[in-house]
C-alpha cells in the first residue's frame, strides 16, 4: 500500500461545478497535509495546508480532514477551466510524502 | 520577497557524465529538500538538508549526493549519469524546525534530458 494514495484521473467538471478531488493515507502518525497545484511543465504551487480534522476554507477552496478515517479531500467551488492542472495531495513532516496527483479537467 | 531559485533550468548530457544543480532557497528558509519528478513515478523524494546537515534521504542510489551551505543555498549532484536519470528536478524550502513551519514552496525546477 503506497503512503498517499489518488485518484489519478482524468476527472472532468463542467465550469461552475464543483469539483471534488480525494486523498488517502496509511500513516496514522502523520500531523500535517497539503494539497499542491501543479501545471503541465510547471512547478507544483501550494494551495493550502490543513493540520486539525474538519474544514478550512480559503476562497473557492476547501481542504477536509478525517484523521479517524485517514482521508483528506479538495472542494473546488465554481471550477473554471484555469483550474484544469494536476492536483498533488502529500503528507507533510520532515519527509514530505507525495501522492500521485489527479488531473482535474474543467470544461467549458 | 524572492521565491525559490533553481539554475540552471535546463541541461542536456549524455550517460556517463556527471551533473550539479543548484538551488537559492528563500530567504529565510533553512530547509532544502530535491525531488525528482518522472511522468512514471511521480514526485520522489531525494533528500533534505537543514543548516548544512543532511536530515532525511530517500531512496535513490549513491549516485545521487547533495550538500547545504552556510548560507542555506543547496546543491544536488549525480554521478555516472543513466538514461532513466532523465526528469524533472524539483527544489523545495522552507522554514523548517518546528511544527507549522513546514511549509515546502518549490522552485521552477532543472529539467535534465540524458542522451
Amino acid at each position: 500500500q503506497k503512503e498517499v494514495e489518488q485518484n489519478s484521473g482524468p476527472l472532468s467538471v463542467p465550469e461552475g461545478a464543483i469539483a471534488s478531488l480525494n486523498c488517502t493515507y496509511s500513516d496514522r502518525v502523520s500531523q500535517s497535509f497539503f494539497w499542491y497545484r501543479q501545471y503541465s511543465g510547471k512547478s507544483p504551487e501550494l494551495i493550502m495546508s490543513i493540520y486539525s480534522n474538519g474544514d478550512k476554507e480559503d476562497g473557492r477552496f476547501t481542504a477536509q480532514l478525517n484523521k479517524a478515517s485517514q482521508y483528506v479531500s479538495l472542494l473546488i467551488r465554481d471550477s473554471q477551466p484555469s483550474d484544469s492542472a494536476t492536483y498533488l495531495c502529500a503528507r507533510g513532516g520532515q519527509n514530505f510524502v507525495f501522492g500521485p496527483g489527479t488531473r482535474l479537467s474543467v470544461l467549458p | 520577497k524572492a521565491g525559490v531559485t533553481q539554475t540552471p533550468r535546463y541541461l542536456i548530457k549524455t550517460r556517463g557524465q556527471q551533473v550539479t544543480l543548484s538551488c537559492s532557497p528563500i530567504s529565510g528558509h533553512r530547509s532544502v529538500s530535491w525531488y525528482q519528478q518522472t511522468p512514471g513515478q511521480g514526485l520522489q523524494f531525494l533528500f533534505e538538508y537543514f543548516s548544512e546537515t543532511q536530515r532525511n534521504k530517500g531512496n535513490f542510489p549513491g549516485r545521487f549526493s547533495g550538500r547545504q551551505f552556510s548560507n542555506s543555498r543547496s546543491e544536488m549532484n549525480v554521478s555516472t549519469l543513466e538514461l532513466g536519470d532523465s526528469a524533472l528536478y524539483l527544489c523545495a524550502s522552507s522554514l523548517g524546525g518546528a511544527p507549522k513551519q513546514e511549509t515546502q514552496y518549490f522552485g521552477p525546477g532543472t529539467r535534465l534530458l540524458v542522451l
